[in-house]
């Protein structure tokens, strides 16, 4: 069973502050791993996605990917309100993908 | 505009009904998927299509059938509803290559 599992908070941090997201996936034959943001009653928007070993960083987000210990994060720096929403890692073996439940983050003024 | 659609947004129905939610996609992409959420399960994938005639199961596939006739569409087909497929459905595409998907707004479905 491929499985990507993620803690579902809630997390909280203040305004300003890293937020760190963490997922870990069970398949070692997945070879690229997607963070996407779902704000309350909306649609899933894609945030980046990660497929080398090492980090990526695009504006305030940086996505790790350490594939030995099958762990995928996501920081935020510089937290701001609007990022308040469910955090969705989802991974990708072969042509189909494998979603976590999502870490639900808020970001206190 | 670059879009994902899909209707009807919300759907009650009944037991055994058969429905059709359809999802069109105007940016050329190959791959288009469909997924279902529900609390506590995150999104799982139902079905996927590569490309024009190319379909694969996903991860929860029974009780559904997809067809892709075209490359801008991606139906969805629920021949004989029950109420355990109440649920919140999403349409994907994105590039074969890239897989950075687009979801559609969701269609809201449930079966009484």
């Amino acid at each position: 069973q491929k499985e990507v599992e993620q803690n579902s908070g809630p997390l909280s941090v203040p305004e300003g502050a890293i937020a760190s997201l963490n997922c870990t996936y069970s398949d070692r034959g997945s070879q690229s791993f997607f963070w996407y943001r779902q704000y309350s009653g909306k649609s899933p928007e894609l945030i980046m996605f990660i497929y080398s070993n090492g980090d990526k960083e695009d504006g305030r987000f940086t996505a790790q990917l350490n594939k030995a210990s099958q762990y995928v994060s996501l920081l935020i720096r510089d937290s701001q309100p609007s990022d308040s929403a469910t955090y969705l890692c989802a991974g990708l073996t072969g042509n189909q993908f494998y979603f976590g439940t999502g870490t639900s983050l808020t970001v206190i003024p | 505009e670059a879009q994902v659609t899909q209707n009807p947004r919300y759907l009650i129905t009944v037991t055994g009904k058969k429905l059709t939610v359809t999802c069109s996609q105007n940016m050329n992409h190959e791959y288009m998927s469909w997924y279902r959420q529900d609390p506590g399960l995150g999104l799982r994938q139902i079905y996927y299509s590569m490309n024009v005639e190319v379909t694969d199961k996903g991860d929860v596939p029974e009780g559904y059938k997809v067809s892709r006739k075209e490359k801008r569409n991606f139906p969805l087909i629920l021949e004989s509803p029950s109420p355990n497929q109440t649920s919140l459905y999403f349409c994907a595409s994105s590039r074969a290559l890239s897989y950075e998907q687009y979801f559609g707004p969701g269609t809201r479905l449930t079966v009484t």
